[in-house]
């Protein structure tokens, strides 16, 4: 079956240090791959996404996440840790084989705690 | 959240009734998507629309009826059927005429928070 694992349901790190949320994922072929963030009882916000070329991607807020094809793995990273980053991240992937699938595989989201 | 309205954002609801939520985007997305979000469960995805008038269901679609009549608007109701609804949900939509579907970027929508009393 696809899947996305997050496999740490919390994350703490404190304020200024770099912080790591992984994500791996078991699925055919080469996924697209998306982060997301939540902040309590909000929506989500895209974070960034991985098409194609440059393994590593930045995003917003000084996000960045690096592609790793042979670890099936897409984790998320930031330099330097900020309380205001303290929030749900989720992993997603969504199949690159089935054309005009908008669908999304989703990980079950970490919880990352800045400390100041 | 910008582009996505969903309301109410708390609503209340008796057993037994059925209940209507809204979602309107003002992105010109071709697609639209529901989903439930509980504690530790990530998130589920209910309904999905592609383009006005067709809807397909997703992983959790029982209990739940929704409509595509116009691009913009996307609405979900939560029947009486739907045995346990107290969840968070979330609208979101994807997609703009010329990208290619597979690459697109969902955005999502503030959320409603459905309590059945």
């Amino acid at each position: 079956a696809q899947s996305v694992a997050q496999p740490e349901d919390q994350v703490n790190v404190a304020e200024g240090n770099p912080l790591t949320v992984k994500c791996t994922y078991s699925v055919s072929g080469n996924p697209y791959l998306f982060w997301y963030v939540q902040y309590p009882n909000r929506g989500l916000q895209f974070l960034l996404k991985y098409i194609t070329g440059d393994n590593l991607v930045k995003g917003s807020y000084g996000f960045e996440a690096e592609f790793n094809k042979s670890q099936t793995s897409f984790h998320l990273k930031k330099p330097s840790a900020l309380v205001s980053d303290s929030a749900l991240y989720f992993c997603a992937v969504r199949l690159r084989r089935d054309g005009n699938n908008r669908k999304l595989i989703w990980g079950l989201g970490t919880s990352l705690a800045v400390n100041p | 959240d910008g582009g996505i309205t969903q309301s109410p954002k708390y609503l209340f609801r008796k057993e037994g009734q059925n209940v209507t939520l809204s979602c309107e985007q003002n992105l010109n997305h071709d697609a639209m998507y529901w989903y439930r979000q509980d504690p530790g469960q990530g998130l589920r995805l209910i309904y999905y629309s592609q383009i006005v008038n067709d809807f397909q269901k997703g992983d959790i679609a029982e209990g739940y009826s929704v409509s595509r009549e116009k691009k913009e608007s996307f609405p979900l109701t939560v029947t009486s059927a739907q045995k346990n609804p107290t969840a968070f949900y979330l609208c979101a939509s994807s997609g703009l005429a010329g990208g290619h579907p597979s690459t697109d970027t969902q955005y999502f929508g503030p959320g409603t928070r459905l309590t059945v009393l």
